[in-house]
């Protein structure tokens, strides 16, 4: 089984911008987790997606938003990007239980000038 | 939130046994207790889970205390990839994942 898939692998945007991330779950897991993770403040949960619905949100500002599509794939959008938002963006797969292990990509690192 | 308590780190010799603790006071009966670990310029990976009793597989075995206030990952023997940040975290349902600071676990060659 393929593994979960991020892209971009790394990004580099200005303040003011917005940006896409991408994530293509394991084949069959209907749950995607995003995550946040900086030196500072360790890996903090952004939101999840279960069967294209919005099901837990972390303490994130509007700026970020995510969706997911019919095929599981997801996105996250983060508008109006701050310095603070350069970080390493995880997502997770699951099959969506609750007690389900998480599966890992390798992120994303978004860097803001 | 869910929270669980880690050492911030640990050392370890190869081929050595190692003991990773964690606490969940806070832990409900019905979740479990999951373990990933995450190496540098990588994504965490899932590592065990179990429930109550202690689980076994490749990677690792769990150890949980019968209280279930908290519990022990053990690797049989360190490897130097074994290096990494462990963390121990728990799911309660409803209520957002948590992943605290982890534990760096450092392997002496």
């Amino acid at each position: 089984k393929a593994g979960v898939t991020q892209t971009p692998r790394y990004l580099i945007k200005t303040r003011g911008q917005q940006v896409t991330l991408s994530c293509s779950p394991i084949s069959g897991h209907r749950s995607v987790s995003w995550y946040q993770q900086t030196p500072g403040q360790g890996l903090q949960f952004l939101f999840e997606y279960f069967s294209e619905t919005q099901r837990n949100k972390g303490n994130f500002p509007g700026r970020f938003s995510g969706r997911q599509f019919s095929n599981s794939r997801s996105e996250m959008n983060v508008s109006t990007l701050e310095l603070g938002d350069s970080a390493l963006y995880l997502c997770a797969s699951s099959s969506g239980q609750t007690n389900s292990p998480l599966h890992f990509g390798n992120g994303t690192r978004l860097t803001v000038t | 939130d869910a929270k669980t308590t880690q050492p911030n780190s640990m050392e370890s010799n190869e081929e050595e046994p190692v003991h990773l603790p964690c606490n969940h006071s806070t832990i409900s009966g019905t979740d479990y207790i999951h373990w990933y670990r995450q190496l540098p310029s990588q994504g965490p990976e899932y590592v065990i889970h179990g429930l109550t009793s202690n689980v076994n597989n490749r990677m690792a075995s769990l150890a949980i205390a019968e209280d279930r206030k908290s519990s022990t990952l053990i690797l049989h023997r360190a490897t130097l990839r074994d290096a990494a940040v462990y963390y121990c975290i728990y799911l309660t349902s409803g209520s957002r994942l948590t992943f605290g600071e982890g534990t760096q676990l450092t392997v002496n060659p």
